[in-house]
């Protein structure tokens, strides 16, 4: 079966620009992550889902960024404005529910560069 | 806050060798505790998930070990192979769902 899947696995925009990064989870799993990795840092957390609602948004950086799930599948995470510090590879997970004997599938995550 | 500190930074070894990658972490109210890999410009590989109530899991040459009580976790790669040269992240599920992260090994095996 198909893994997490992202788009688009690279983007280029330029400062001030809005930009949508997309993510298919794993059919049927009902959690979604999105963590943000800068180069040569660790997983910075964003955003968690739990079916449609997001239990915890304790990550977003701004409120430049916002994320949302429809029917329990896609989730979309856009950044308003962007500045050159946004740019980094944004990873989505997806698990099938959030028990703790879930482990989290990633994507191969989407590569934002901000000029 | 949880926090989750992974040692060493980075490590070289030649092939066959078996290592030891070490994990803490400061809370030890977690649901789980997972070891992932990342190839360069790859995503995540899940490699092992250990619940809290359990002290270790196996999988091939991996071996993963949970001690909740003093906040550490180790990963044992027997056998070590040029094709286990990565980056590996040690991370900690919280009582809110969030997965907390450590900054990685990076791990070289060298033919």
């Amino acid at each position: 079966g198909a893994g997490v899947s992202q788009s688009p696995s690279n983007k280029v925009t330029e400062k001030g620009k809005d930009v949508e990064l997309r993510c298919d989870p794993i059919s049927g799993h009902t959690a979604l992550y999105w963590y943000r990795q800068s180069l040569g840092q660790g997983l910075e957390f964003l955003i968690y889902f739990q079916g449609n609602s997001a239990p915890d948004k304790s990550g977003l950086p701004s409120d430049r960024f916002s994320a949302e799930r429809t029917g329990g599948s896609v989730s979309t995470l856009t950044i308003q404005r962007t500045q050159q510090e946004d740019s980094a590879v944004y990873l989505c997970a997806s698990s099938d529910d959030s028990a703790s004997d879930s482990p989290l599938h990633f994507g191969n995550g989407t590569r934002l560069t901000v000029t | 806050k949880q926090e989750v500190t992974q040692i060493p930074a980075a490590l070289s070894v030649p092939e066959g060798e078996n290592l030891v990658l070490n994990c803490s972490f400061t809370d030890s109210a977690i649901y789980n505790l997972q070891w992932f890999r990342q190839d360069p410009g790859k995503g995540l590989t899940s490699l092992l998930l250990i619940q809290s109530s359990q002290r270790e899991q196996t999988s091939g040459r991996l071996n993963a070990s949970l001690d909740k009580s003093s906040g550490r976790s180790t990963l044992y790669i027997a056998a070590s192979q040029p094709g286990d040269s990565a980056t590996y992240l040690c991370a900690v599920m919280d009582s809110s769902y969030k997965l907390i992260f450590g900054s990685g090994t990076r791990l070289l095996v060298r033919p």
